[in-house]
């Protein structure tokens, strides 16, 4: 079965520091991966998707995401993280079919 | 443009008892999902359509949960006879057609005392 693996329940990071939020893919292919951001009762909101080609995508809100295929990884990044990055942040892939797997998601916490 | 919109926003029940979720789409989006997100967890996919078909429901608990989309627009969510393992976010979401970039509503939280 197809899984998504965020192996950081939690992170906290200082305001203006960098941030890695890393997520594990199954699938032996090569899968459509996502990030998804979900804020306090919202809905989750897309911020970068990749596609087979260049594996660093740019995303919103500066976000950017590398795909490895040696390592099964699309872990999130950002030079710089603002208090409205708080949130929880969810990894997803989608092998084709339409189904999307969602990690159990990673909570981030800014402080000042 | 309207986003996802779902009602209610919150549900609190006792087991056995029934609960239906309302989702209406984005207008012009073909594929409407509904996803369960525990407590804590990641969504978890329910069932799909693409217009007024299922595409796929095999995660749907089909004795107690059901779903429809008639007119290929709007979206019901039914359990029958709630379970305290039902408690969770139910979290609608759709697509436009031949994408897959999914736009998820605000959510419904189901509470089963």
């Amino acid at each position: 079965a197809q899984s998504v693996t965020q192996p950081d329940a939690r992170v906290t990071v200082s305001e203006g520091a960098s941030l890695q939020l890393r997520c594990k893919y199954s699938y032996f292919g090569t899968p459509y991966l996502f990030w998804y951001v979900q804020y306090p009762r919202q809905g989750l909101q897309l911020l970068l998707k990749y596609y087979p080609g260049d594996p660093v995508v740019q995303g919103v809100n500066g976000f950017e995401a590398e795909f490895s295929k040696s390592n099964s990884s699309f872990h999130l990044r950002k030079a710089s993280v603002h208090w409205s990055d708080w949130a929880v942040y969810f990894c997803a892939e989608n092998t084709g079919y339409q189904n999307f797997y969602f990690g159990k998601g990673t909570s981030l916490t800014v402080i000042p | 443009e309207a986003g996802v919109t779902q009602s209610p926003r919150y549900a609190v029940l006792q087991e056995g008892q029934a609960v239906s979720f309302w989702c209406d789409p984005i207008s012009g989006h073909d594929t409407l999902y509904w996803y369960q997100q525990p407590r804590d967890q990641g969504p978890q996919l329910l069932v799909y359509f693409r217009d007024e078909a299922v595409i796929d429901n095999s995660q749907l608990p089909s004795d107690r949960f059901s779903a429809v989309r008639p007119k290929g627009t709007n979206s019901t969510l039914k359990i029958q006879s709630a379970k305290q393992g039902d408690t969770a976010t139910y979290l609608c979401a759709s697509s436009f057609p031949g994408e897959d970039t999914q736009y998820f509503g605000p959510g419904t939280r189901l509470l089963v005392l």
